[in-house]
């Protein structure tokens, strides 16, 4: 069955350290992939989007995604967090079938950034 | 331009009750698709509709239905409920069938005692 894996359930980091978050897919067919922020108190949000092209996509707020098809990896980055980057993180991915797809969503990623 | 909206907010119902939760999607998208998402998990995609139409459907009972009006807002409807029922409901609205981009909405959280 297809399914999607985050590593780090919980990751804390301090204002200007690097940050990746790992995703992982098991799906050997066509497929979408997304990272969804939620932010205290809010609703998720897109972060960014993979569909086809570039497998380095950026998004919003200086996050950046790298597909890697050979290992069904799309893992999230940013050069230098920010205390406003306190969230949860969720990778997702659309498997494409003939005619059919769904959405697949990981168990979710909590970030804490220390100021 | 109000984004996708849910009602109610929190919602208390008993084992074998039947719940009714709504959704109002972004102006200008016509499809709405609807997860839930327990407690510590991602959300879990339950079924999409466009066109008044179930047009994909996830891993839940047939005690999960839906509906979508013409305006394009949608009704997730539980029946018979249980006590795993109990997590936020997400409803998330999009401009085409393939949902390349979707819009979340809040949620409602169902509790189910």
């Amino acid at each position: 069955a297809q399914s999607v894996s985050q590593h780090n359930h919980h990751v804390i980091l301090s204002e200007a350290a690097s940050l990746e978050l790992g995703c992982n897919y098991s799906y050997g067919g066509t497929v979408n992939l997304f990272w969804y922020v939620q932010y205290p108190g809010q609703h998720l949000q897109l972060l960014l989007k993979y569909f086809s092209g570039d497998p380095l996509v950026k998004g919003i707020k200086g996050f950046e995604a790298e597909f890697i098809k050979s290992k069904f990896s799309f893992n999230l980055r940013k050069p230098s967090v920010q205390w406003s980057d306190t969230a949860e993180y969720f990778c997702a991915v659309k498997a494409r079938g003939s005619g059919t797809y769904k959405y697949i969503f990981g168990t979710g990623t909590r970030l804490k950034v220390l100021a | 331009d109000a984004g996708v909206t849910q009602s109610p907010t929190h919602l208390i119902k008993t084992r074998g009750q039947q719940v009714t939760l709504r959704c109002s999607p972004k102006s200008g998208h016509d499809t709405v698709s609807w997860y839930q998402q327990a407690l510590g998990q991602g959300p879990q995609f339950i079924f999409q509709y466009y066109e008044e139409e179930e047009r994909q459907r996830g891993n839940f009972p047939d005690r999960f239905s839906g509906h979508q009006f013409p305006n394009y807002s949608s009704e997730l409807n539980v029946n018979a409920l249980l006590l795993g029922d109990s997590a936020l409901y997400l409803c998330a609205s999009s401009t085409d069938i393939g949902a390349y981009e979707q819009y979340f909405g809040p949620g409602t959280r169902l509790t189910v005692t």
